[in-house]
């Protein structure tokens, strides 16, 4: 099945921890997104990657780190400056990023006490 | 900066009616892409329907329809024939340069 994944589904942290959330796709797709979800909100953008050893700012990238080392594979490491890390994480990946329908992953839910 | 507006944070429908969700949107761009994603319990985000800006005609998928209104900045979601499968959020998302932006969603409830 093509898809994307993401473990684990929910992770717990102690404050001051750096966490690496995992995203996988085998959907041949250039492009793969880090989105944020609070409570009451719509998704924010972390980070995106439109292609192999390049990635780009999104609007809350403040205290996240990204690699894109292989084209299925785009981890997001939340670190101990993110100030409100608990939240609902979710992966996509498109085609491109022009246009194109993004698909997303089940999603993360991290909780940091 | 471009931003997604929705301004119902709930709705609720009877089976089988027609209920339209509204999102209006702000950007300088001209040619661009609008989606409805839905995100039920499961909170696995679904695309319902996309729009191309530069296509008049407005997008249908079953029964799910859309108002395009681009002068207005306008683009609503209709769903026809509600079912209880429909019972989900609803997020409106305008395709950025590098991302979606995403409105705060519309909680719809659909019951019998």
């Amino acid at each position: 099945d093509g898809g994307i994944t993401q473990s684990p589904k929910y992770l717990f942290r102690k404050e001051g921890q750096n966490v690496t959330l995992s995203c996988e796709q085998n959907l041949n797709h250039d492009a793969m997104y880090w989105y944020r979800q609070d409570p009451g909100q719509g998704l924010r953008l972390i980070y995106y990657s439109q292609i192999v050893n390049d990635f780009q700012k999104g609007d809350i990238a403040e205290g996240y780190s990204v690699s894109r080392e292989k084209k299925e594979s785009f981890p997001l490491t939340v670190t101990s400056a993110q100030k409100n890390p608990t939240a609902f994480y979710l992966c996509a990946s498109s085609i491109t990023t022009i246009s194109e329908e993004q698909y997303f992953g089940p999603g993360t839910r991290l909780t940091v006490t | 900066a471009q931003t997604v507006t929705q301004s119902q944070p709930e709705m609720s429908v009877q089976e089988a009616e027609t209920v339209t969700l509204s999102c209006t949107y702000d950007t300088s761009e001209s040619n661009y892409y609008l989606f409805w994603y839905k995100q039920p319990p499961s909170r696995q985000m679904i695309l319902v329907i996309r729009q191309e800006a530069y296509k008049q005609q407005n997008a249908t998928e079953n029964r799910f329809s859309v108002n395009f209104q681009k002068a207005a900045k306008s683009f609503s979601l209709k769903i026809s024939d509600s079912q209880l499968g429909d019972t989900a959020m609803y997020f409106c998302a305008f395709m950025s340069s590098g991302g979606l932006i995403f409105g705060t969603g519309t909680r719809l409830q659909v019951f019998p």
